[in-house]
């Protein structure tokens, strides 16, 4: 399926690096979504955005630094995470906000 | 109380089984629900919506029961495929606007054995 592509589908990082996930969807959604999925915990909601702006933070760390520049493609920028941080991110579209979702294969992040 | 509670089972039944799973909401205004599988290690799937009337898609049957705010899936002769973890999902409708969002449940894992 190619409807939600995410990059990379696996990512180790140490603490004190910088890096960045890629979501791109051709699904022509106009809402696009973060979620964190760890182990035994249901998926969390982390950002939405509904037409390129951010309309849901959802009390997430600031080393969480999403960025969306058009309807199509949204990223989540990584800095000085924590080794609680290691989880699946999902990134997901959505006709609109609270309609069924479609969500990428994830990237499965690991902080070391 | 959390928006959304599924019973995590596991649920362990052989195949050609009917096997049940529901699932309770808090937000009686919620507008719309879904049920998603995700398989291990693996990203959540669009499995079916659920209606006022209830639906059914071949051997998967979804039930609405706003009343008691619950929902539910039944599952009629099961597959060793149908092994996987099934989410609930509502859209509550939300508090502060005509938009919504998506409230998954922690899920119900099932394994089909031959």
């Amino acid at each position: 399926e190619t409807g939600v592509t995410q990059t990379p589908r696996h990512l180790v990082m140490g603490m004190t690096n910088k890096k960045s996930l890629k979501c791109e969807q051709h699904l022509g959604h106009n809402a696009m979504y973060w979620y964190k999925q760890s182990a035994k915990k249901p998926l969390e909601l982390m950002f939405v955005y509904s037409l390129e702006e951010r309309v849901e933070n959802n009390s997430v760390p600031s080393r969480f630094s999403p960025e969306c520049p058009n309807s199509s493609h949204l990223f989540l920028h990584l800095h000085t995470l924590q080794p609680e941080d290691s989880a699946l991110y999902l990134c997901a579209s959505s006709q609109a906000e609270g309609t069924e979702a479609f969500f990428g294969q994830g990237t499965r992040l690991t902080v070391v | 109380r959390k928006e959304v509670e599924q019973d995590p089972g596991p649920f362990n039944v052989p195949e050609g089984a009917t096997v049940a799973f529901n699932c309770t909401y808090s937000n009686s205004a919620s507008q719309s629900f879904f049920w998603y599988r995700q398989d291990c290690r693996k990203e959540p799937k669009l499995l079916m919506s659920v209606y006022s009337s209830g639906n059914e898609d071949g051997r998967f049957t979804a039930q609405l029961n706003r009343a008691s705010q619950y929902i539910s899936l039944l599952i009629r002769d099961s597959k060793l495929s149908d092994s996987a973890t099934y989410l609930c999902v509502v859209n509550p409708a939300d508090r502060g606007s005509t938009l919504g969002r998506l409230y998954f449940g922690r899920g119900t894992q099932l394994t089909v054995w031959p």
